[in-house]
């Protein structure tokens, strides 16, 4: 089975500073995806940002951007002008192409301060 | 709005006793799972289904069953033989279109405890 690790448990960033957090995975696939999921203290997961290994441009999305490095098996969650929102446990997930349950990292919880 | 509707929020399961989580989604999905959340822990899948009347084992299914005889509903039973049920739990569906980078949607979870 595929691994996800995140080695970060826990990460802080001032308000308006930009934060990375990181994951790397351990896969002998060549075709898969890759997402970053939030949890709020609501504790509702709420998808941030997705990566489909066959694609070499890194996603955006708004703030959010990622740096995908296939050839390391890195997929690191870059957050840009943090917000007091952005507080929340991000998890790094992954996906063979050939299933569709996700294998998720434990985690790095991020606190923003103002 | 289309969604995923878990419910209870809460609930309580004596010792011996089975308890059934519920999970119905009206995104039209065709796949739905169960994740157990732990402390300091990612999500773990428990099991899933791709179709209806049809559904596989994932990384803990011991202590647990489901039922999947409609589409929008997958309820999760966790038995008796589940010796430490305490945890959060998270259903999740998602769509099997030919785009198979679509993105698993979650409920809002239910948090079982130990009387």
């Amino acid at each position: 089975a595929q691994t996800v690790t995140q080695s970060q448990p826990e990460m802080s960033v001032q308000e308006a500073e930009t934060v990375t957090l990181s994951c790397t995975y351990d896969t002998s696939e060549s075709d898969y995806y890759l997402f970053w999921y939030k949890q709020p203290p609501s504790r509702q997961m709420i998808l941030v940002i997705r990566q489909e290994a066959y694609k070499q441009q890194n996603a955006t999305e708004n703030r959010f951007s990622v740096n995908f490095q296939k050839a390391a098996k890195s997929f690191s969650l870059k957050i840009s002008d943090s917000q007091l929102g952005d507080a929340a446990m991000y998890f790094c997930a992954y996906r063979s192409r050939l299933a569709y349950a996700l294998n998720f990292g434990k985690g790095t919880s991020l606190l923003v301060t103002p | 709005d289309g969604g995923i509707t878990q419910s209870p929020k809460y609930l309580f399961r004596k010792e011996g006793q089975n308890v059934t989580l519920s999970c119905e989604q009206n995104l039209n999905h065709d796949a739905m799972y169960w994740y157990r959340q732990d402390p300091g822990q990612g999500l773990r899948l428990i099991y899933y289904s791709q179709i209806v009347n049809d559904f596989q084992k994932g990384d803990i299914a011991e202590g647990y069953s489901v039922s999947r005889e409609k589409k929008e509903s997958f309820p999760l039973t966790v038995t008796s033989a589940q010796k430490n049920p305490t945890a959060f739990y998270l259903c999740a569906s998602s769509s099997l279109g030919q785009l198979s980078n679509q993105p698993q949607h979650f409920g809002d979870g239910t948090r079982l405890s130990i009387l």
